[in-house]
């Protein structure tokens, strides 16, 4: 069975300091891996994912994931926090085979920007 | 498109009373799941739904019933609701089975449960 591991319930960071949101899986095949960040009282909306090819990843308002295959990570990373990046971030892993289609999720990392 | 919706938004129970939360989505998507989220638990899956009639158990399914009578809709039933259900409950739908395709998620239901 799939598991996530999101190193850190909760992360502060200052105002443009760089963001760094840790996820590693277990798998003996590497698997789709995602990201999904959820705003206060909202529901999940997708960051980016990694199916297969280029291992870094661009995704919305500035985020990029790298996928490390020998460190089984899948690490979130913004150059510069903005305000409006406090939110709660879930890393979630699926299987690649045919019929699979269920996520794994993380138990969140809780991100604060400190002005 | 509205994508995903539900309802209710919030919802207080006492135990033993029951209730159904409907979830509905209008992008013609296969596959609808149901999840709660619990603080420091992340997501855990319900049930889920692979295409209209069908069902099946995800990872905490005891205490819940579904239906998907309609493509575009999804029901999840608490029969007789106890505290350990007062949860954040998601829809979520997806176009295809492939796993690599995302999940829509919805804005949620707060339940509490008395």
């Amino acid at each position: 069975a799939q598991s996530v591991t999101q190193l850190g319930s909760h992360v502060s960071v200052s105002e443009g300091a760089l963001v760094l949101l840790r996820c590693n899986y277990s798998s003996s095949v590497p698997p789709y891996l995602f990201w999904y960040v959820q705003y206060p009282n909202q529901g999940l909306q997708l960051l980016l994912k990694y199916t297969t090819g280029a291992t870094l990843v661009k995704g919305i308002n500035g985020f990029e994931a790298e996928f490390k295959k020998s460190e089984t990570s899948f690490h979130l990373t913004k150059p510069s926090a903005h305000m409006s990046d406090a939110a709660e971030y879930f890393c979630a892993v699926s299987d690649t085979g045919a019929g699979s289609y269920q996520l794994t999720f993380g138990k969140g990392t809780k991100l604060s920007v400190i002005p | 498109n509205a994508g995903v919706t539900q309802t209710p938004k919030f919802r207080v129970l006492k135990t033993g009373q029951s209730m159904t939360l409907l979830c509905a989505q209008d992008m013609n998507h296969e596959y609808m799941y149901w999840y709660r989220q619990d603080p420091g638990m992340g997501l855990r899956l319900i049930h889920y739904s692979v295409g209209e009639g069908t069902t099946a158990k995800g990872e905490v399914p005891d205490g819940y019933n579904v239906s998907r009578l309609k493509k575009q809709n999804f029901l999840l039933g608490l029969e007789s609701a106890a505290p350990s259900q007062t949860s954040v409950y998601f829809c979520a739908s997806s176009r295809t089975g492939t796993s690599y395709n995302e999940q829509f998620f919805g804005p949620g239901t707060r339940l509490t449960v008395l």
